[in-house]
């Protein structure tokens, strides 16, 4: 069965480094998505993504972050100067056109 | 303002019994309903979604229902196991042009032996 695959499924960096987090979707979707998970809360919004741009983003996903569909596989989160506070779970999402999404197992990003 | 919510926060229940976890939304326009698996350190994985038409579906020993009335819904798992222990979460698209998902806290479901 096809899935969606994320990496590294851990990563830990200084603060102020930047860093990018990949995942490739299921190779027929077309929307894509990053949510994360800070430890002990729920799974927020971050962007949305489809036909090459930004399509919804949530005010969380500030000019530090930033998307990007580099080929036709990959899809990647980069965060540009990393703050304590983006210490969390990373999920990459996709789907076919709205119906149900389909996560990646994660990457834990902590920023020392 | 947009919100899910759900409760209980946690339950513990023995191995065999049934259980069920609530949503309520406040998400409009609303057009379907989404419950999720997450196991610890792990992605989601949808168990269910419900459209506004929809009052009840199955998915193997899980049972979904939906009041779009009173915005309610439910999850009742029969006959529970022990890979059952996991966090439940209530999911609400919400459309503003593109699709957003709104995410509950989640029911942190612990099965005992």
């Amino acid at each position: 069965e096809p899935e969606v695959t994320q990496t590294p499924s851990h990563q830990v960096t200084q603060m102020g480094q930047e860093v990018i987090l990949r995942c490739v979707p299921i190779s027929n979707h077309l929307y894509f998505y990053w949510y994360r998970q800070i430890l002990g809360q729920k799974v927020e919004f971050l962007v949305s993504f489809y036909n090459n741009e930004i399509s919804e983003k949530s005010e969380i996903f500030d000019d530090q972050f930033s998307v990007e569909r580099p080929d036709g596989s990959n899809f990647t989160l980069k965060i540009r100067s990393t703050k304590l506070e983006d210490s969390a779970m990373y999920f990459c999402a996709s789907t076919a056109g709205g119906e149900t999404q389909y996560f990646g197992p994660g990457t834990r990003l902590l920023v020392l | 303002k947009n919100q899910v919510e759900q409760s209980p926060q946690s339950l513990i229940i023995l191995e065999g019994k049934n259980c069920t976890l609530q949503c309520n939304y406040t998400v409009s326009p609303f057009s379907n309903l989404r419950w999720y698996k997450q196991d610890t350190g792990r992605g989601p994985v949808s168990l269910t979604i419900m459209t506004f038409s929809e009052n009840t579906k199955s998915n193997g020993r899980y049972t979904a229902t939906l009041d779009a009335d009173t915005k309610q819904s439910s999850l009742h798992i029969t006959a529970s196991q022990l890979s059952d222990s996991a966090s439940y979460i209530c999911v609400v698209p919400f459309t503003s042009g593109t699709y957003k998902y709104i995410f509950g806290t989640g029911t942190r479901l612990k099965v005992l032996a």
